[in-house]
């Protein structure tokens, strides 16, 4: 039983590119949920798909946008990015009766 | 005020020690309560689910109190391997779909 696969693992862009980045939820679960970790931050929550739509959003820009498909998996672009987007990037997938499983994450640096 | 503190530490203990985590949250509605843990550049892994009974789990104790806002995780008998950032996790939602509010992390290091 796969769990949650992100992809790519690493990843260097220049300041004012874009970016996208990809998530396959574990077998079975129908909700992706995003998540940005600074260095020495806990993870803040980004977005939330639930049937390809964006059911809950915290606190960040526009610039920051998602999309789910049928097969419930997920992207995350970020678009204009900042030095201060060099992040790790979690996906966490779930469904109902069944808790959180989080991908290994993505490491995005901003040059 | 962030909606949930935790002190970062880092907490050097020696082998065989008792430490004990911390963490407030600010919302009162929370409803669900976990600790995580998270190796050096890896994912956040569930280490264990809070309850206001108290649970234990090993050498882990976890405890909620509601009325303070509080919650706790106990490590006895501290090995080598427990060297990690532990994370306090607070659901406002459904604790399936709501979202994971985490604290900045508290950083545990065993020595020998």
């Amino acid at each position: 039983d796969a769990g949650v696969t992100q992809s790519p693992t690493h990843l260097i862009k220049t300041r004012g590119q874009q970016v996208t980045l990809r998530c396959s939820p574990k077998s079975g679960h129908d909700t992706v949920s995003w998540y940005q970790q600074a260095l020495g931050q806990g993870p803040q929550f980004i977005f939330q798909y639930y049937e390809e739509e964006e059911r809950q959003r915290g606190n960040f820009p526009d610039r920051f946008s998602g999309h789910q498909f049928p097969n419930y998996s997920s992207e995350l672009n970020v678009n204009a990015l900042l030095l201060g987007d060099s992040a790790l990037y979690l996906c966490a997938s779930s469904r109902d009766n069944h808790g959180y499983t989080f991908g290994s994450g993505t490491r995005l640096t901003v040059v | 005020r962030k909606e949930v503190e935790q002190d970062p530490g880092p907490f050097n203990v020696p082998e065989g020690a008792t430490v004990a985590f911390n963490c407030t949250y600010s919302n009162s509605a929370s409803q669900s309560f976990f600790w995580y843990r998270q190796d050096c550049r890896k994912e956040p892994k569930l280490l264990m689910s809070v309850y206001s009974s108290g649970n234990e789990d090993g050498r882990f104790t976890a405890q909620l109190n509601r009325a303070s806002q509080y919650i706790s995780l106990l490590i006895r008998d501290s090995k080598l391997s427990d060297s990690a950032t532990y994370l306090c996790v607070v659901i406002n939602g459904s604790s399936n779909t709501g979202k994971l509010i985490f604290g900045q992390g508290t950083t545990l290091q065993v020595k020998p």
